[in-house]
Parts: C-alpha cells; sequence; structure tokens
C-alpha cells in the first residue's frame, strides 16, 4: 500500500474562520511533510516532520500550524488565513534512514479557497 | 544553492510521437534525482527516480538517465499517449538537518492530441 490519504479534499474557510487538514499513512514512514501548491507551480515545501519531531520549518506564518500525534497522522492547523494563501495542500510521506535519500509519496491534496 | 532547471511548456505532441523533456540540475555532490507527475485535479506521482551516476530510472514506457558530466536527467518515452498529458516535474533531494528535501523545477506541461 502506497497511499496518503488527505482530508477534507475541497475546503473554503473565511478569514476568521479556524480549520483542520489532516494527512495519513500507513506505509511506516517516518517522515512527513506538508507542501503548498499555487497554480502552474512546483510545490513549495513547509514543514518536515521527523520521527514525530519538527524538524524542518520553511519560515511559514505562524497562521499555519503543523501537528504530528502519532507516527501515521499529520495535521495543518489554520487559523487567521488570507486570500493569498489559497492554493493546494499536499502531504508526503517517504522512509527516513540514516544516510538514505528515499522517494516521497504524496497525497491527492486539498483545495483550500480562503474568502 | 542547489536548483532545477526544466524546459518551457506546453509541449504538444501527436499520440505515438516521441518524448523528450530537458532537466538540468546544480548542486553539490551527488544528489538523487526524481521525475514526478501530476495529472489534472491531483496530487504528484512518482515516476522515476536514478540515485547515481549513470543509473537509469524507467517506469511505464519513460526513462531518464543520470549523467554527471552534464548534469542532466533527460526524461523521454517512445511513444506518448493521450493519457500522458500530465505536468511532469524533476526534481533533486537534498539532506538539509536530519531530514532532506526535494528542490523541484518549474514544471513542463504535456499536451497529447489524438
Amino acid at each position: 500500500d502506497t497511499e496518503v490519504t488527505q482530508t477534507p479534499k475541497h475546503l473554503v474557510m473565511g478569514m476568521t474562520n479556524k480549520k483542520s487538514l489532516k494527512c495519513e499513512q500507513h506505509m511506516g514512514h517516518r517522515a512527513m511533510y506538508w507542501y503548498k501548491q499555487k497554480a502552474k507551480k512546483p510545490p513549495e515545501l513547509m514543514f518536515v516532520y521527523s520521527y514525530e519531531k519538527l524538524s524542518i520549518n520553511e519560515s511559514v506564518p505562524s497562521r499555519f500550524s503543523p501537528e504530528c500525534p502519532n507516527s501515521s497522522l499529520l495535521n495543518l492547523h489554520l487559523h487567521a488565513l488570507q486570500p493569498e494563501d489559497s492554493a493546494l495542500y499536499l502531504c508526503a510521506s517517504s522512509q527516513e534512514l540514516a544516510g538514505q535519500i528515499y522517494e516521497q509519496y504524496f497525497g491527492p491534496g486539498t483545495r483550500l479557497t480562503v474568502t | 544553492g542547489d536548483s532545477v532547471t526544466q524546459m518551457e511548456g506546453p509541449v504538444t505532441l501527436s499520440e505515438e510521437a516521441f518524448l523528450t523533456i530537458n532537466c538540468t540540475y546544480t548542486a553539490t555532490g551527488y544528489p538523487s534525482l526524481f521525475w514526478y507527475v501530476q495529472y489534472p485535479g491531483e496530487g504528484l506521482q512518482l515516476l522515476l527516480k536514478a540515485t547515481k551516476a549513470d543509473d537509469k530510472g524507467s517506469n511505464k514506457g519513460f526513462e531518464a538517465t543520470y549523467r554527471k558530466e552534464t548534469t542532466s536527467f533527460h526524461l523521454e518515452k517512445g511513444s506518448v499517449q493521450v493519457s500522458d498529458s500530465a505536468v511532469y516535474f524533476c526534481a533533486l533531494s537534498r539532506t538539509m538537518d536530519s531530514s532532506y528535501k526535494l528542490i523541484f523545477g518549474s514544471g513542463t506541461r504535456l499536451l497529447v492530441r489524438p
């Protein structure tokens, strides 16, 4: 099973709302990632979790708050977003062993619209 | 810093035509290289990968060879189908702290006409 699932598929929220995006994988991967993708652009890395610990934060505004409750789940909590935050949010996961680089498996994404 | 450069799209081909999408990279050391494909409205799917010089990745009729001397990883397919229409991203991976990150090219849109 090489599937990463994301919910919801679509989300519309106002600038004062609080919402969460969810990601799940059951491949035993210990690295999980959040990316943001604007139309006609490549994905931009936001956060990386390694063994449930935040290892990379690419200077993302604090209105985005990641959480990794266990090795299979990754959440992205959203609060007070701006219209320019509208994008496709992609989750990915990969194996992680010392000295080895493994491919990342991506979920289908959540299409977020901020009104 | 590390970077990936892809040919500008869109690339428009007729069915059964030969496909080449150019990808070159700038990096220190020996990164791993990947091609990902994104179909409309979907996430990215790994198409193929190569982890060292002269490795050839292949999948679903697509191929790419890791060329260290030309710092390239061009994607090829001998006979494209309408179903290959998608955006293709070349990427390299770099270690960063205790993890690693993917650095993507800008993507190349492929349109295959019947």
